[in-house]
């Protein structure tokens, strides 16, 4: 079975630039859920879809940051403009029917300077 | 407001070494609490759910325990295989559809 896919896996740009990340869920998985990674932190969920619905975005910085999820299977997490502070890990994971069995994806590294 | 805390922040073993890492939370009503796995540049791993206080699981040299304000995870005999980041998550039962509030994780790093 295919795991989660993401790409690209690193990512270099100026603070003020603008940057897309993807995500492939696991095939058949309804939940999509993408984290954040702070370098010395844990993962920070930002946003979680059920299909194409989103079910919660309450800590995604909305005035940079959206997503969306295209007929329930992959999606896109963007910056505009980005800041110094988004540079991080982000992570995708996707879950079927239990949302106690997250998978995670290898994550896109974005470096902003 | 769920709060998830792990120590040490870091734990250097040698190999054969046994010992044990913390993650007390606070959450109101649990409706799991989650260990992962994570290498460097890699997505977490998943490892173990526990449910209810007294439970525990194993799996190869690692054991998890939980009680109703902390749970630990054992490392018995690690091998330099077992070195990496391990976090732990909580999923508070006022939640309806799978949201993880994640600690900041214990680096381990096992010597031969």
């Amino acid at each position: 079975e295919a795991g989660v896919a993401q790409s690209p896996r690193y990512k270099i740009i100026e603070k003020r630039q603008s940057v897309a990340f993807w995500c492939n869920p696991i095939s058949g998985h309804a939940t999509l859920y993408w984290y954040q990674q702070i370098l010395g932190q844990g993962p920070k969920l930002l946003i979680q879809f059920q299909n194409n619905g989103v079910v919660d975005d309450s800590q995604l910085p909305k005035d940079r940051f959206s997503a969306e999820r295209l007929k329930g299977v992959d999606s896109t997490l963007k910056i505009q403009p980005a800041k110094l502070e988004d540079s991080a890990v982000y992570l995708c994971a996707s879950s079927s029917d239990d949302p106690n069995e997250q998978f995670f994806g290898p994550g896109t590294r974005l470096t902003v300077l | 407001e769920d709060q998830v805390t792990q120590s040490p922040e870091a734990l250097r073993l040698q190999e054969g070494e046994s010992s044990s890492l913390n993650c007390s939370y606070t959450v109101s009503g649990l409706r799991g609490l989650f260990w992962y796995r994570q290498d460097p540049g890699k997505g977490p791993e998943f490892l173990f759910t526990l449910y209810s206080a007294g439970e525990e699981k194993e799996k190869e040299r690692l054991k998890a325990t939980l009680t109703k304000k902390e749970s630990f995870l054992h490392i018995t005999a690690p091998k330099p295989e077992d070195s990496a980041t391990y976090l732990c998550a909580v999923r508070a039962a006022t939640d309806s559809w799978g949201k993880f509030q994640f600690g900041a994780g214990t680096q381990v790093v096992v010597t031969p």
